[in-house]
């Protein structure tokens, strides 16, 4: 059981290209979750998505776009990087419900010069 | 709007010594919360929610209501407790959420 899995674990970007990250989750779980980290700021939810095919903004979606094509798959993509972008980046998927915990991915950490 | 504060960014005990990790929230209705941590370089994990009281690696915590506050506490540190810790509340708004402080570092040294 791999529970959540997110590729690449680590990626230097030059500014303006683009990327996606991938977000796999085998638990059946309907939401999932994009989150930044950053230094002092804790994590910061950036899109999220309720079921297959449905996406929503979170706090800090501006420069990123998401898709969930498949249940059990959250892409995180970023059209044209900037250093501002630089962070580790973490997956999330949970089942829905009260009390019910969020359980993480490893992150990828990305790198823009 | 839903914010978590987490005032205290580094925490530096000695091994043995109590530990409290202070988290406040803001919310209006009746939140869900949760402590998360962090090992280094690692994955974040639940360490407890509010709902269940339980002691977990002899850590508990205790919802506050009139405070609004949800406090971590071990009586004992341990080194194997240096982490990062982030408390996180989910209130009623749609998708789930969580909103996350900013984190405390917690080191316990020998």
């Amino acid at each position: 059981n791999a529970g959540v899995t997110q590729t690449p674990k680590f990626r230097v970007l030059k500014t303006g290209q683009s990327m996606t990250l991938l977000c796999a989750q085998d638990m059946n779980h309907e939401y999932m979750y994009w989150y930044r980290q950053d230094p002092g700021m804790g994590l910061r939810l950036i899109h999220y998505s309720v079921g297959e095919g449905t996406t929503a903004k979170g706090e800090v979606p501006d420069g990123y776009n998401v898709s969930r094509l498949k249940k059990q798959n959250f892409l995180l993509g970023l059209e044209s990087a900037a250093p501002s972008q630089t962070s580790v980046y973490f997956c999330a998927s949970g089942p829905g419900g009260i009390n019910s915990p969020l359980h993480f991915g490893n992150g990828t950490r990305l790198t823009v010069t | 709007a839903q914010r978590v504060t987490q005032p205290e960014k580094l925490l530096s005990v000695f091994k043995g010594a109590p530990v409290e990790l202070k988290c406040n929230y803001s919310y209006s209705g009746s939140p869900e919360l949760f402590w998360y941590v962090q090992y280094s370089r690692q994955r974040l994990q639940l360490l407890l929610r509010h709902i269940s009281r339980e002691s977990i690696k002899g850590f508990t915590a205790d919802l506050n209501k009139g405070e609004t506050s949800f406090h971590l506490k071990k009586p004992f540190a341990q080194e194997e407790d240096s982490a990062m810790y982030y408390c996180a509340l989910r209130g009623q708004a749609a998708g789930n959420k969580l909103t996350f402080g900013g984190g405390t570092r917690v080191l316990v040294k020998p």
